[in-house]
């Protein structure tokens, strides 16, 4: 059974970073694109992030663009998710998603999510 | 970036009754269109992908059509564990992803 954990969330002072992991499980990890989106409280789905499959490409959502960096360990089948200089537009929970197939980024299994509150 | 817009923001629909959900890309997006149903305090869930295809699990009462730029899910016989907030996602013009503001289907 597919599952996909994600932990490190918590509360953060604006300028500050932190590091969220998606702990994988019941796939071939190194097969799938993965993702991160972020729903803001009471928002809609905004995407952020992904690396590919090997973790040799990485785009970026231009809001998080050289601030967040998105990295995966095909050995502990886990993908993670650097965020350094956080603004208070950052809160929001943040999701791990896996890519469908190659080159179709639309999202089949999903982690329930971990809350990031950017908050002086 | 593709503007994707929803329509309407709720929908309040009576159990058994058919419920239909459109969304708008402000671009071609061909058929490379997802639906994603989401509850309180849960993920999004994959309901359906390519305009048209359901996910693995999702029951036949769900349905989606459209291309270019005008899409419609439909979910005939509507029963309580459907009321959710469902999500459209364009996949073909990318980066980025872009998501629709959301429908909301509740209970009337």
């Amino acid at each position: 059974q597919v599952q996909l954990v994600e932990s490190g969330g918590g509360v953060v002072q604006p300028g500050r970073s932190l590091r969220l992991s998606c702990a994988t499980s019941g796939f071939t990890f190194s097969r799938n694109g993965m993702h991160w989106v972020r729903q803001a409280p009471g928002k809609g789905l905004e995407w952020v992030a992904v690396i590919g499959d090997d973790g040799t490409a990485e785009v970026y959502a231009d809001s998080v663009k050289g601030r967040f960096s998105v990295s995966r360990d095909n050995f502990k089948n886990t993908v993670y998710l650097q965020m350094n200089s956080l603004r208070s537009e950052d809160t929001a929970v943040y999701f791990c998603a896996r890519e469908h197939s190659h080159g179709n980024w639309f999202f089949d299994w999903w982690g329930q999510g971990t809350l990031v509150t950017v908050s002086s | 970036e593709t503007v994707m817009t929803q329509s309407p923001a709720t929908l309040s629909v009576s159990l058994g009754e058919r419920a239909t959900l459109s969304c708008r890309a402000s671009q071609s997006v061909r058929t490379n269109l997802a639906w994603y149903q989401q509850k309180p305090g849960q993920a999004p869930r994959l309901v359906i992908y390519g305009a048209s295809t359901r996910a693995t699990g999702i029951p036949a009462r769900f349905s989606g059509s459209g291309s270019g730029t005008e899409f419609t899910l439909t979910i005939s016989s509507l029963q309580s564990d459907d009321f959710a907030v469902y999500y459209c996602q364009q996949y073909n013009n990318r980066p980025p992803v872009t998501f629709g503001q959301g429908t909301r289907l509740e209970i009337k």
